[in-house]
């Protein structure tokens, strides 16, 4: 059974930064796409970024909201995903989410999900 | 356009079939995929690739597509489904990044 953890969440003040870590287990890691997802309280899913394989290249795509604040990584030796966020604002305030990122040509889904951790932006 | 859009609302008698929908312009070259989440929980993928079900998702949950509207039915809706239901789908970049804004369904 494939089992995401999510840990690293907190309250942090406005312009911090926070790293957020996800540990994967019952899967090959180095072999799943990753995302993450956040959900705002009260609100609704949206995603955050990704992060592929080293195979196919290692490369990181983010949402419009959080580029250049902040980055995906991954440790395939320690089956760890990490989101590392930076210059926080309140409205980064949510449920972060991982999630192995699955697709073929014509679609694409998020399946298992971990069970979150919150971050809170607040003075 | 990458916007997903859902009805906020939508209810059905125990025991009867509701269609929950999601429009985009994305779903013209994307099958959407679709979660279901309960108060307090992680999201739970039903249907993905247009009309698969994870292990374990009963098989009265089934999806279909046209043109720019994709679809989740519930047939023979149960207490248990009621719940906030969310589809995806790729954007216009090829990234898994739009989400619609959730449909919360109520099993009367």
């Amino acid at each position: 059974e494939v089992q995401l953890v999510e840990s690293g969440g907190g309250l942090v003040k406005p312009g911090g930064s926070l790293r957020l870590s996800c540990a994967a287990s019952g899967l090959t890691f180095s072999k799943a796409w990753m995302s993450w997802v956040r959900q705002a309280p009260g609100k609704g899913l949206e995603w955050v970024g990704r992060i592929k394989t080293k195979t196919d290249g290692g490369t990181t795509d983010y949402a419009a909201p959080v580029k250049g604040r902040f980055t995906i990584s991954r440790d395939d030796s320690k089956n760890r995903l990490y989101l590392q966020m930076n210059s926080l604002k309140t409205e980064d305030t949510a449920v972060y989410y991982c999630t192995t990122d699955q697709g073929d040509s014509s679609s694409n889904w998020f399946d298992p999900w971990g069970q979150g951790t919150l971050v809170t932006v607040s003075s | 356009s990458s916007e997903l859009t859902q009805d906020p609302a939508v209810s059905v008698a125990l025991g009867q079939t509701v269609r929950i929908t999601c429009q985009g312009d994305s779903l013209r070259s994307s099958y959407a995929s679709w979660y279901q989440q309960k108060p307090g929980q992680a999201p739970v993928l039903v249907i993905y690739a247009k009309n698969k079900r994870p292990s374990g998702i009963p098989d009265r949950f089934s999806g279909s597509s046209s043109g720019n509207t994709a679809s989740l039915t519930i047939t023979g809706a149960q207490a248990e489904d009621e719940a906030d239901y969310y589809c995806n789908s790729r954007d216009s970049s090829g990234n898994p990044g739009v989400f619609g804004g959730g449909t919360k369904l109520t099993v009367l």
